[in-house]
């Protein structure tokens, strides 16, 4: 299984409410990511978990939460969003953060948001 | 900081050859890897080079030049199926950053 779900594939959201992302691996990576990816320009990196622990947060802002459970599920909660932050939100893992070895980061389908 | 920057279009005809670009600084440079995007799809991986010289994997090849903060991506016999946006990303010690992106379109 190389496969990284992401859930919902599609979501449209006011800027009141409040939603979340789900991602999920079951590779046995232990480093796994959030990318915003605008339409026609690179992902951005936006977290980056290691072992569970948030090891780097791009400085987002506050309105997006990441959350690890547990070593196969990542998840974003979104609240109060503005039109702004539509967009495609990818989530990758790979089987740790870079150590100079291959490590190879595998993409979710991703969920395209739009806030409205 | 970093930057990685790389043509941001790319036309070619069906059954050339064409080669993409990328030349970055950054610190802490583990390795560099090439990714394909379809449109509204997710970047698959095609190729990761963490020594100088040239990786060549079936009609795709991806060169190194780390003194030079440089690497290309060569496609050969190019498809229509080939048009996409081809992503470099370096790796450093800590994350993986991705470049402006190319995106080729491939006509026959």
């Amino acid at each position: 299984d190389t496969e990284v779900t992401q859930t919902p594939k599609h979501l449209v959201m006011g800027m009141t409410n409040k939603k979340s992302l789900k991602c999920e691996q079951h590779m046995g990576h232990r480093a796994m990511y959030w990318y915003k990816q605008k339409a026609k320009k690179p992902p951005e990196l936006m977290f980056v978990y290691s072992y569970e622990k948030l090891s780097i947060n791009e400085s987002v802002p506050s309105r997006f939460s990441p959350e690890c459970p547990n070593s196969s599920l990542l998840n974003l909660h979104l609240h109060a969003l503005q039109p702004e932050d539509s967009a495609l939100y990818l989530c990758a893992s790979s089987q740790d953060t870079a150590t100079g070895l291959n490590t190879e980061a595998f993409f979710g389908q991703g969920t395209r948001l739009t806030v409205v | 900081g970093q930057n990685i920057d790389q043509p941001t279009e790319m036309t070619a005809t069906e059954g050339a050859i064409v080669q993409i670009n990328c030349t970055y600084q950054t610190s802490g440079f583990n390795g560099l890897f090439w990714y394909q995007q379809h449109a509204g799809e997710a970047p698959t991986f095609l190729s990761y080079n963490v020594l100088d010289g040239l990786e060549e994997k079936g009609r795709f090849s991806s060169f190194l030049s780390r003194s030079k903060g440089y690497s290309y991506l060569l496609l050969k016999e190019l498809q229509m199926k080939d048009s996409a946006s081809y992503l470099c990303a370096v790796e450093r010690t800590d994350k993986l950053i991705f470049g402006t992106g190319t995106r080729l379109q491939v006509f026959p």
